[in-house]
């Protein structure tokens, strides 16, 4: 079964630029989704197709795929911007989340 | 406005059936361009993909729970029912339905979840 690895935890300075990586074999050649959640909440879409944003998600959100890694970006990042952050994607018909990302915001 | 609301036990015994339902509004379940999946989130870890079903009835189910689970919809009633039999402590999680889009292919919308406890 196809697998997505993403570090536990990554930090930013207040301001400063995070990206968040999710691993894959040819993980290039599929389409990755971003979803931000919250503590206690559902989790948000906030990247789909690799790199567009939904409505009402900032510009300083942005997203890359190419090769074995796909990557959320978060441009001046804000204490808002605190949350585990999970890719997914589709394979034979069944959808796959990674570990999901801790984005602490110092 | 596009709502999902999850509704269900939330203390089940080991052994037993748990027996959710997803009840939607706002788009219809006979629209092709989308579809309702179940996924969980066990306390502090991952979200886990569960089920999925379309307009036309197309299923799909995750591998490794795919003996257990059954899912189904009535598009009078706006409603996706997912079945899990021979629940254990493990099954312990918050169940969220949410709506995918064909065309994009992510989940657009979330249901608030619902917590399923399995304890005896």
């Amino acid at each position: 079964s196809y697998e997505l690895t993403q570090p536990l935890s990554v930090s930013v300075a207040l301001g400063q630029t995070a990206r968040i990586t999710c691993g894959g074999n040819n993980i290039g050649s599929k389409n990755v989704h971003w979803y931000q959640q919250k503590p206690g909440q559902a989790p948000v879409l906030v990247i789909y197709r690799d790199s567009n944003r939904p409505s009402g998600i900032p510009e300083r959100f942005s997203g890359s795929n190419s090769g074995n890694t796909a990557t959320l970006t978060i441009s001046r990042a804000q204490a808002g911007d605190e949350a585990d952050y999970y890719c997914q994607v589709w394979d034979s018909s069944t959808a796959v989340f990674g570990g999901g990302t801790k984005l602490t915001v110092l | 406005q596009v709502t999902l609301k999850e509704s269900g036990p939330v203390l089940v015994k080991p052994t037993e059936t748990l027996t959710l339902t997803c009840t939607v509004s706002g788009f219809s379940l006979s629209n092709a361009r989308m579809g309702v999946s179940w996924i969980r989130q066990p306390p502090g870890k991952a979200l886990e993909w569960l089920a999925h079903i379309f307009s036309n009835d197309e299923k799909s189910y995750s591998t490794s729970l795919k003996s257990r689970l059954t899912i189904s919809k009535d598009t009078s009633k706006s409603q996706v029912v997912l079945t899990m039999t021979n629940m254990d402590p493990v099954d312990t999680a918050t169940y969220y339905c949410a709506r995918i889009l064909t065309v994009t292919t992510s989940y657009d919308y979330w249901g608030q979840g619902t917590l399923v406890t399995v304890s005896s």
